[in-house]
């Protein structure tokens, strides 16, 4: 079964803390993607990790890849209130006719004051 | 406009009927995805294409069809709405190592 869980689901936090979500998948992929979506918006963009080792940082966000062990992380420096968002992990899916993308269900990440 | 683009952004349609939900990328990628995204459950993909005349099912097809006669365009078509398929309709485009950009979405009510 193809797979993608997330842990943890719901993340409370205050600001200045640091936190890591975790992102494991069911099957081989060297091609990891973390997306951000605010309430009622669509999703954007934050890393694409093409490679097993690959690390990407912007801002207070740092994602790795592990392929060998099908897990990315999402390392959360210093939180502000401003990265309250849902979270998603999603991997490259090689099986079947063509790639397609498998999505987690996603990272609820709320900071607080 | 560059980019990615959803029609029509809320839909209400009653059971029964036939819906189609427009995506237009106008970037010529070859990849492109559908969605959809409810409480629970995260995002499914429905359909997916790796070029014009190429789709694949993915993981909740049922009740729904695309086509992609042209690289920029990929139509999601309800056949016979159903309460069931309201839902937040996402499409994306994009290439395995740019990544992919997600259109705005179609909120869809079937009533």
């Amino acid at each position: 079964e193809l797979k993608v869980e997330q842990n943890p689901l719901f993340l409370s936090m205050q600001e200045g803390k640091n936190y890591t979500i975790y992102c494991n998948y069911s099957t081989t992929s060297d091609r990891l993607y973390w997306y951000r979506q605010d309430p009622g918006k669509s999703l954007e963009s934050l890393f694409v990790l093409l490679s097993n080792g690959a690390e990407k940082q912007e801002g207070r966000l740092m994602a790795s890849l592990d392929t060998k062990a099908r897990l990315s992380t999402l390392h959360i420096t210093a939180a502000v209130h401003d990265l309250s968002a849902t979270y998603f992990c999603a991997f490259m899916n090689y099986g079947g006719s063509q790639g397609n993308l498998i999505f987690g269900k996603g990272t609820k990440l709320s900071v607080k004051p | 406009d560059a980019g990615i683009t959803q029609s029509p952004r809320y839909k209400i349609t009653e059971t029964g009927r036939q819906v189609t939900l427009m995506c237009h990328q106008t970037w010529s990628h070859s990849y492109m995805f559908w969605y959809r995204q409810d409480l629970g459950h995260g995002l499914r993909l429905i359909y997916y294409s790796a070029a014009a005349d190429i789709t694949d099912k993915g993981e909740v097809p049922d009740g729904y069809v695309v086509s992609r006669s042209k690289t920029e365009n990929f139509p999601l078509t309800l056949e016979s709405a159903t309460r069931s398929q309201t839902s937040v309709y996402f499409c994306a485009s994009g290439t395995m190592n740019g990544g992919y950009t997600f259109g705005s979405g179609t909120r869809l009510t079937v009533v």
